[in-house]
């Protein structure tokens, strides 16, 4: 069963520093993988897509990484700020065009304090 | 949120009603979607449409039912509303495919009592 699994499932920090979400998936046959943040109250925004053979993509303060070999994807977020409170989640697409594409993680909720 | 509007956003009903959401896009893409996103679960799919009258079942299909007359319009029917049905529902559109990348709705909200 194509599974998506994200870690931790809340997060605290403080503004102005680091953190870093996690993603581990089973799904196969994997074609690109998806990182998304959801504002509360409002619908998933697209923060960055990574194919197989891309390791390293960056969006602003948003570093995704992929490891294709082990299955694992992180968000790392550089200097963190109070709009950087939401949920991510993470979706990974198999190669096949089948009925099901998509499969989605429970997301990471990330609250940024003063 | 990309040209998408989602109607009602907010909705009360009780249990055997039926209840109707629409969502309307401006951006002409193909495909459309209805998710579900409750607490603890991943967005789960309920239906798509890949073009006009051309619908197909998601992994949680089961007492929903959706018509495409058109591009721009894709609806959503709860037959007889169920208190399991309590959650908060998502339209998103793609270009292409499934596997593109999904632009999301506002949400509707709706209680089921």
């Amino acid at each position: 069963k194509n599974q998506v699994e994200q870690s931790p499932q809340s997060l605290i920090i403080l503004e102005g520093k680091n953190c870093t979400l996690q993603c581990n998936y089973t799904v196969s046959p994997f074609s690109n993988l998806r990182w998304y943040k959801q504002d509360t109250g409002r619908g998933p925004v697209s923060l960055t897509i990574m194919t197989f053979s891309e390791n390293t993509k960056s969006n602003g303060r948003y570093t995704a990484t992929l490891d294709a070999d082990t299955k694992q994807s992180s968000l790392h977020i550089t200097a963190s700020q109070l709009s950087d409170s939401a949920s991510y989640i993470c979706v990974v697409s198999v190669r096949d065009t089948g009925r099901r594409a998509l499969t989605f993680g429970s997301g990471t909720r990330l609250q940024v304090q003063p | 949120d990309a040209g998408i509007t989602q109607s009602p956003r907010h909705k009360v009903t009780e249990t055997g009603t039926p209840v109707t959401l629409r969502c309307h896009q401006t951006e002409n893409h193909r495909y459309m979607y209805w998710y579900r996103q409750d607490p603890g679960h991943g967005l789960r799919l309920i239906h798509y449409s890949y073009g006009v009258k051309d619908t197909d079942k998601g992994e949680v299909s089961d007492g929903y039912s959706v018509s495409r007359s058109k591009t721009e319009d894709f609806l959503l029917t709860l037959e007889s509303a169920t208190s399991s049905q309590t959650s908060v529902y998502f339209c998103a559109i793609s270009e292409t495919g499934e596997w593109e990348t999904q632009y999301f709705g506002p949400g509707t909200r709706l209680l089921v009592l």
